[in-house]
C-alpha cells in the first residue's frame, strides 16, 4: 500500500532554534518526493522538489534531504522564525498515475517567541 | 490569474442540499486536481483532469460527488444531497504539465460546512 508516514505529529521550538522534520514513504514506482508548507486557512505553498538522483536541496532556511534507499527524507529548518509556524506536509508522487500523489499528515510546527 | 483561485472561501450547507464548488486554475496550466481535506489531516485525492479529459476519478467518495472542466479550464465541484461527512476544505491544484513530474500549485480552497 503506497503511505507516507510523517513524524512528530506536531512540535514547538523556540524562536532561532533548528528543527528537523521526518518523513517514510513507501511509495511506488518513485518519481519525486515534495515539502509544502501550509498556513491556517491557506492552501499548501511548495517548498522543494525532489527527484531519485537528488540527495540534498534548499530554499532559503529550508533544506531538504532524500534517501531514495531508505525511502526517508527530512527537512531542516535553520534559525526559525515566527512566520515558519505552519503544518508541513510530505508529498510523494509515483510514475504513471495521478491518483498516485500521496499526502502525509503532515507536521504542525509552532514557533514560540 | 497570478494564482489558483477558488470560490466559495466558506460555504455552509443544510443537509441534503446541493452544492457547486468553483476553481479557477492558472491560464494555461494542463493538468487541474480537487483534493478533500479533513481538519488535521494531509489532503486526499478526489479526481484529476488534463484539459477537459477526466483521466482519474477514483477518489470521488459516493456517486453524489462530481466533477467537470467542459473547456479545459475552470473545475465545478458538486456535491448532491450533502452529509455532514462531507464537511472538510476542498482544495484544488493546476500544473502545467503532467500530474507526477511537474509543480503543482494550490488554491486556498474552499471550507464545506454541512449542518
Amino acid at each position: 500500500k503506497n503511505q507516507v508516514e510523517q513524524s512528530p505529529q506536531s512540535l514547538i521550538i523556540l524562536e532561532g532554534k533548528n528543527c528537523t522534520l521526518q518523513c517514510n514513504y513507501t511509495v511506488s514506482p518513485f518519481s519525486n518526493l515534495r515539502w509544502y508548507k501550509q498556513d491556517t486557512g491557506r492552501g499548501p505553498v511548495s517548498l522543494t522538489i525532489m527527484t531519485f538522483s537528488e540527495n540534498t536541496k534548499s530554499n532559503g532556511r529550508y533544506t531538504a534531504t532524500l534517501d531514495a534507499d531508505t525511502k526517508q527524507s527530512s527537512l531542516h529548518i535553520t534559525a526559525s522564525q515566527l512566520s515558519d509556524s505552519a503544518s508541513y506536509i510530505c508529498v510523494v508522487s509515483a510514475y504513471s498515475s495521478a491518483s498516485k500523489i500521496i499526502f502525509g499528515s503532515g507536521t504542525r510546527l509552532s514557533i514560540r517567541p | 490569474g497570478a494564482g489558483v483561485s477558488q470560490s466559495p472561501r466558506y460555504k455552509v450547507a443544510k443537509r441534503g442540499q446541493d452544492v457547486a464548488l468553483r476553481c479557477d486554475p492558472i491560464s494555461g496550466h494542463v493538468s487541474l486536481f480537487w483534493y478533500q481535506q479533513a481538519l488535521g489531516q494531509g489532503p486526499e485525492f478526489l479526481t484529476y483532469f488534463q484539459n477537459e479529459a477526466q483521466l482519474d476519478k477514483s477518489g470521488l467518495p459516493s456517486d453524489r460527488f462530481f466533477a467537470e472542466r467542459p473547456e479545459g479550464s475552470v473545475s465545478t465541484l458538486k456535491i448532491q444531497r450533502t452529509q455532514q461527512e462531507d464537511s472538510a476544505v476542498y482544495l484544488c491544484a493546476s500544473s502545467l504539465g503532467r500530474a507526477w513530474n511537474t509543480e503543482a500549485f494550490f488554491g486556498q480552497g474552499t471550507r464545506l460546512t454541512v449542518v
